[in-house]
């Protein structure tokens, strides 16, 4: 069971980069790494995903160092409606249920 | 392409009651999977369905249960509710599986009197 521990909060100001990372020290080798975003009285929404390496979207970048065990969501250049909150998840859909783990998610505050 | 619809959006009910949400995926999604969201645990796996099969369930009770009609369209059900049943009860949709990205909806708030 890949456990995960991402920081409880963090604050940034417009403009700059932020990351965020979470550990998952028990990830399996079929396990993905993907990163959500949600907004007070919403689902949550995918942000990107990775197994290994860098991966860089529109919106984020997801570094992976080569043992895995711990991710890096980074956020360039934030503006106030980034201001959310972060979760991370490890594992694949197919195994077993109690693989699914989300992080208990970072609480990202943009000031001005 | 529509996203991932929940109804109802908000739900009261009594201690002992039974409640079923329901969810409709994005179309052609053949995996959903329910979680619950609370502040104090965060966010939980529930179970995920596949073409009408529960395929994975996570470490809850029992009294919670789902199913998932041949359309992917889902419900949950919860019996015997308890206090500690309340919140927020989200669907995602995924299109195939293992390392699909999750589409979720905005959730059923349940809150138990």
């Amino acid at each position: 069971l890949a456990k995960t521990t991402q920081p409880i909060s963090m604050d940034s100001y417009e403009g700059q980069e932020v990351n965020i990372t979470c550990s998952h020290n028990n990830i399996a080798t079929n396990d993905y790494i993907t990163w959500y975003q949600q907004f007070p009285s919403q689902g949550p929404r995918f942000i990107i995903q990775g197994y290994k390496t860098k991966v860089t979207n529109e919106v984020a970048s997801l570094f992976i160092p080569a043992d895995r065990k711990s991710s890096t969501l980074s956020l360039p250049r934030v503006s106030l409606s980034d201001t959310a909150v972060y979760y991370c998840l490890v594992g694949g859909i197919q195994a077993a249920g109690n693989k699914l783990t989300f992080g208990g998610g970072t609480r990202v505050l943009v000031k001005p | 392409k529509a996203g991932v619809t929940q109804t109802p959006r908000y739900l009261i009910k009594t201690r002992g009651q039974q409640v079923t949400l329901s969810c409709s995926p994005i179309s052609g999604h053949r995996s959903v999977s329910w979680y619950q969201q609370t502040p104090g645990q965060g966010l939980q796996f529930l179970f995920e369905y596949f073409s009408e099969t529960q395929r994975n369930k996570g470490n809850f009770p029992g009294r919670f249960s789902g199913r998932q009609f041949s359309n992917s369209r889902s419900e949950m059900n919860v019996s015997t509710l308890e206090l500690g049943d309340s919140a927020l009860y989200l669907c995602a949709s995924s299109l195939k599986g293992a390392g699909s990205p999750l589409h979720f909806g905005n959730g059923t708030r349940l809150t138990v009197t």
